[in-house]
Protein backbone atom coordinates (compact mmCIF):
# COMPACT_ATOMS: atom_id res chain seq x y z
CA UNK A 1 0.00 0.00 0.00
CA UNK A 2 2.06 3.07 -1.03
CA UNK A 3 0.70 6.25 0.99
CA UNK A 4 2.12 8.47 -1.30
CA UNK A 5 2.41 8.16 -5.29
CA UNK A 6 5.32 9.91 -7.26
CA UNK A 7 5.52 10.31 -10.97
CA UNK A 8 7.52 10.45 -13.37
CA UNK A 9 10.23 7.54 -12.66
CA UNK A 10 12.48 9.57 -14.70
CA UNK A 11 12.69 13.35 -16.32
CA UNK A 12 15.19 14.40 -18.91
CA UNK A 13 15.02 17.89 -19.69
CA UNK A 14 17.88 20.82 -21.37
CA UNK A 15 19.60 23.34 -19.20
CA UNK A 16 17.14 25.69 -18.79
CA UNK A 17 14.28 23.67 -18.66
CA UNK A 18 11.20 23.56 -16.04
CA UNK A 19 11.15 19.86 -14.46
CA UNK A 20 7.97 19.21 -13.18
CA UNK A 21 7.57 16.10 -10.25
CA UNK A 22 4.26 15.30 -9.50
CA UNK A 23 2.86 13.83 -6.24
CA UNK A 24 -0.27 12.34 -4.64
CA UNK A 25 -1.73 11.14 -1.39
CA UNK A 26 -4.17 9.57 0.33
CA UNK A 27 -4.00 10.06 3.78
CA UNK A 28 -5.51 13.81 4.90
CA UNK A 29 -3.60 13.33 8.31
CA UNK A 30 -0.91 14.44 6.41
CA UNK A 31 -0.14 17.81 7.04
CA UNK A 32 3.45 18.34 6.12
CA UNK A 33 4.96 17.85 2.98
CA UNK A 34 8.59 17.80 2.09
CA UNK A 35 10.70 17.42 -1.38
CA UNK A 36 13.89 15.78 -0.12
CA UNK A 37 17.26 15.79 -3.28
CA UNK A 38 19.47 12.79 -2.96
CA UNK A 39 22.72 12.73 -5.08
CA UNK A 40 24.29 9.42 -5.63
CA UNK A 41 26.28 7.73 -2.57
CA UNK A 42 24.29 10.42 -0.26
CA UNK A 43 21.62 10.60 2.15
CA UNK A 44 18.08 12.33 1.05
CA UNK A 45 18.76 16.22 2.30
CA UNK A 46 15.50 18.36 2.34
CA UNK A 47 15.33 20.75 -0.20
CA UNK A 48 11.76 22.55 0.48
CA UNK A 49 8.74 22.07 2.55
CA UNK A 50 5.20 23.24 2.38
CA UNK A 51 1.88 22.77 4.88
CA UNK A 52 -1.43 22.80 3.63
CA UNK A 53 -2.62 26.29 4.79
CA UNK A 54 -0.79 27.56 1.61
CA UNK A 55 -0.71 26.62 -2.00
CA UNK A 56 2.45 27.35 -3.23
CA UNK A 57 6.05 28.23 -1.61
CA UNK A 58 9.04 29.02 -3.46
CA UNK A 59 12.71 28.85 -1.90
CA UNK A 60 15.34 30.47 -4.67
CA UNK A 61 14.71 28.31 -8.08
CA UNK A 62 12.58 25.55 -6.00
CA UNK A 63 8.54 25.99 -5.86
CA UNK A 64 6.24 23.44 -4.49
CA UNK A 65 2.36 23.78 -5.84
CA UNK A 66 -0.10 22.06 -3.15
CA UNK A 67 -3.95 21.49 -4.08
CA UNK A 68 -5.35 20.38 -0.98
CA UNK A 69 -8.72 19.16 -2.59
CA UNK A 70 -7.35 16.91 -4.73
CA UNK A 71 -4.34 15.62 -2.18
CA UNK A 72 -1.86 16.38 -4.94
CA UNK A 73 1.35 18.35 -4.58
CA UNK A 74 4.43 18.83 -6.93
CA UNK A 75 7.75 20.53 -7.78
CA UNK A 76 9.27 23.17 -9.89
CA UNK A 77 12.53 23.87 -10.85
CA UNK A 78 12.60 26.84 -12.56
CA UNK A 79 16.00 27.30 -15.00
CA UNK A 80 17.66 23.80 -14.55
CA UNK A 81 21.10 23.11 -14.24
CA UNK A 82 23.16 19.97 -14.94
CA UNK A 83 24.15 20.23 -10.95
CA UNK A 84 20.21 19.32 -10.04
CA UNK A 85 20.67 16.17 -11.71
CA UNK A 86 19.91 14.04 -8.46
CA UNK A 87 17.35 11.50 -7.39
CA UNK A 88 14.35 13.76 -6.15
CA UNK A 89 11.62 12.10 -3.21
CA UNK A 90 8.73 13.67 -2.52
CA UNK A 91 7.32 12.53 1.30
CA UNK A 92 4.43 13.29 4.06
CA UNK A 93 3.98 13.55 7.52
CA UNK A 94 1.64 13.76 10.03
CA UNK A 95 1.71 14.93 14.14
CA UNK A 96 -0.07 10.92 14.30
CA UNK A 97 2.36 9.48 12.57
CA UNK A 98 5.32 10.30 15.21
CA UNK A 99 6.26 13.05 12.16
CA UNK A 100 7.73 10.19 10.17
CA UNK A 101 7.97 10.76 6.91
CA UNK A 102 6.50 8.36 4.04
CA UNK A 103 8.63 8.47 0.69
CA UNK A 104 7.34 8.55 -2.73
CA UNK A 105 9.49 6.37 -4.98
CA UNK A 106 11.38 9.03 -6.34
CA UNK A 107 12.31 11.07 -9.61
CA UNK A 108 15.74 10.39 -11.09
CA UNK A 109 15.92 13.45 -13.02
CA UNK A 110 18.81 14.64 -15.32
CA UNK A 111 19.50 18.11 -16.39
CA UNK A 112 21.56 18.16 -19.85
CA UNK A 113 23.94 20.72 -20.34
CA UNK B 1 26.92 21.82 14.66
CA UNK B 2 27.38 18.06 13.55
CA UNK B 3 25.21 15.86 11.28
CA UNK B 4 24.39 12.56 11.38
CA UNK B 5 27.27 9.86 10.76
CA UNK B 6 26.98 6.27 9.64
CA UNK B 7 29.40 3.59 9.75
CA UNK B 8 30.29 1.20 7.82
CA UNK B 9 29.66 2.76 4.53
CA UNK B 10 30.30 -0.14 2.75
CA UNK B 11 29.68 -4.05 3.83
CA UNK B 12 29.39 -7.12 2.64
CA UNK B 13 28.30 -10.12 4.14
CA UNK B 14 27.05 -13.72 3.46
CA UNK B 15 23.44 -15.06 3.55
CA UNK B 16 22.58 -16.15 7.18
CA UNK B 17 25.25 -13.57 9.26
CA UNK B 18 24.39 -10.87 11.04
CA UNK B 19 25.18 -7.71 10.61
CA UNK B 20 25.11 -4.58 12.84
CA UNK B 21 25.05 -1.11 11.58
CA UNK B 22 25.79 2.48 13.72
CA UNK B 23 24.81 5.95 13.79
CA UNK B 24 25.56 8.97 15.53
CA UNK B 25 22.98 11.86 15.39
CA UNK B 26 23.05 15.03 14.84
CA UNK B 27 23.61 17.73 18.13
CA UNK B 28 20.47 18.43 19.50
CA UNK B 29 18.29 15.86 18.16
CA UNK B 30 16.79 12.82 20.41
CA UNK B 31 15.22 10.73 18.05
CA UNK B 32 16.95 8.44 15.87
CA UNK B 33 14.88 6.61 12.56
CA UNK B 34 16.31 3.92 10.45
CA UNK B 35 15.23 3.38 6.84
CA UNK B 36 16.25 0.55 3.96
CA UNK B 37 16.38 2.27 0.48
CA UNK B 38 16.85 -0.28 -2.14
CA UNK B 39 18.23 0.37 -5.77
CA UNK B 40 15.92 2.46 -7.64
CA UNK B 41 13.27 2.85 -4.76
CA UNK B 42 12.30 5.57 -2.06
CA UNK B 43 13.18 5.07 1.71
CA UNK B 44 11.26 2.33 3.79
CA UNK B 45 10.68 3.06 7.66
CA UNK B 46 11.98 0.72 9.45
CA UNK B 47 11.71 1.53 13.11
CA UNK B 48 12.29 4.85 14.91
CA UNK B 49 14.00 5.08 18.67
CA UNK B 50 13.27 8.16 21.51
CA UNK B 51 14.16 7.22 25.12
CA UNK B 52 16.31 4.02 24.10
CA UNK B 53 12.89 2.69 23.15
CA UNK B 54 11.57 1.43 20.42
CA UNK B 55 8.66 3.97 19.14
CA UNK B 56 7.32 2.95 16.02
CA UNK B 57 7.77 0.39 13.60
CA UNK B 58 7.28 -0.08 9.49
CA UNK B 59 6.72 -3.90 7.65
CA UNK B 60 9.47 -5.40 8.48
CA UNK B 61 9.91 -9.10 10.21
CA UNK B 62 11.47 -9.13 13.96
CA UNK B 63 14.93 -10.07 12.84
CA UNK B 64 15.31 -6.17 12.31
CA UNK B 65 16.30 -4.95 15.51
CA UNK B 66 17.50 -1.87 17.21
CA UNK B 67 19.31 -0.61 20.35
CA UNK B 68 19.29 3.47 21.12
CA UNK B 69 22.14 4.59 23.50
CA UNK B 70 22.18 7.68 26.51
CA UNK B 71 23.89 9.84 23.79
CA UNK B 72 21.41 9.07 21.21
CA UNK B 73 23.46 7.28 18.98
CA UNK B 74 21.55 3.86 17.37
CA UNK B 75 22.52 0.79 16.34
CA UNK B 76 20.71 -1.60 13.33
CA UNK B 77 20.95 -5.26 13.96
CA UNK B 78 19.73 -7.75 11.27
CA UNK B 79 20.02 -11.11 11.55
CA UNK B 80 19.95 -14.14 9.36
CA UNK B 81 20.35 -11.78 6.42
CA UNK B 82 18.72 -12.58 3.14
CA UNK B 83 19.45 -11.94 -0.31
CA UNK B 84 16.84 -9.49 -0.52
CA UNK B 85 18.97 -7.19 2.37
CA UNK B 86 20.61 -5.61 0.05
CA UNK B 87 20.09 -1.97 0.35
CA UNK B 88 21.35 0.81 1.12
CA UNK B 89 20.86 1.90 5.22
CA UNK B 90 19.75 5.06 6.26
CA UNK B 91 19.63 6.41 9.59
CA UNK B 92 17.88 10.03 10.15
CA UNK B 93 17.93 11.30 13.25
CA UNK B 94 15.48 14.72 14.60
CA UNK B 95 14.32 15.97 17.74
CA UNK B 96 11.01 14.46 19.13
CA UNK B 97 7.73 16.62 18.14
CA UNK B 98 8.89 17.84 15.00
CA UNK B 99 9.17 17.45 11.17
CA UNK B 100 12.69 18.56 10.69
CA UNK B 101 14.65 14.50 9.74
CA UNK B 102 18.52 14.95 9.20
CA UNK B 103 19.56 11.89 7.08
CA UNK B 104 23.45 10.42 7.23
CA UNK B 105 24.93 9.10 4.06
CA UNK B 106 23.96 5.49 4.39
CA UNK B 107 25.77 2.32 4.80
CA UNK B 108 25.53 0.12 1.57
CA UNK B 109 24.93 -3.23 2.47
CA UNK B 110 25.45 -6.04 0.34
CA UNK B 111 24.49 -9.58 0.98
CA UNK B 112 25.97 -12.65 -1.21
Amino acid sequence: QQQVKQSPQSLIVQKGGIPIINCAYENTAFDYFPWYQQFPGKGPALLIAIRPDVSEKKEGRFTISFNKSAKQFSLHIMDSQPGDSATYFCAASSPGGSYIPTFGRGTSLIVHP
Amino acid sequence: ETGVTQSPTHLIKTRGQQVTLRCSSQSGHNTVSWYQQALGQGPQFIFQYYREEENGRGNFPPRFSGLQFPNYSSELNVNALELDDSALYLCASSFAGTYGYTFGSGTRLTVV
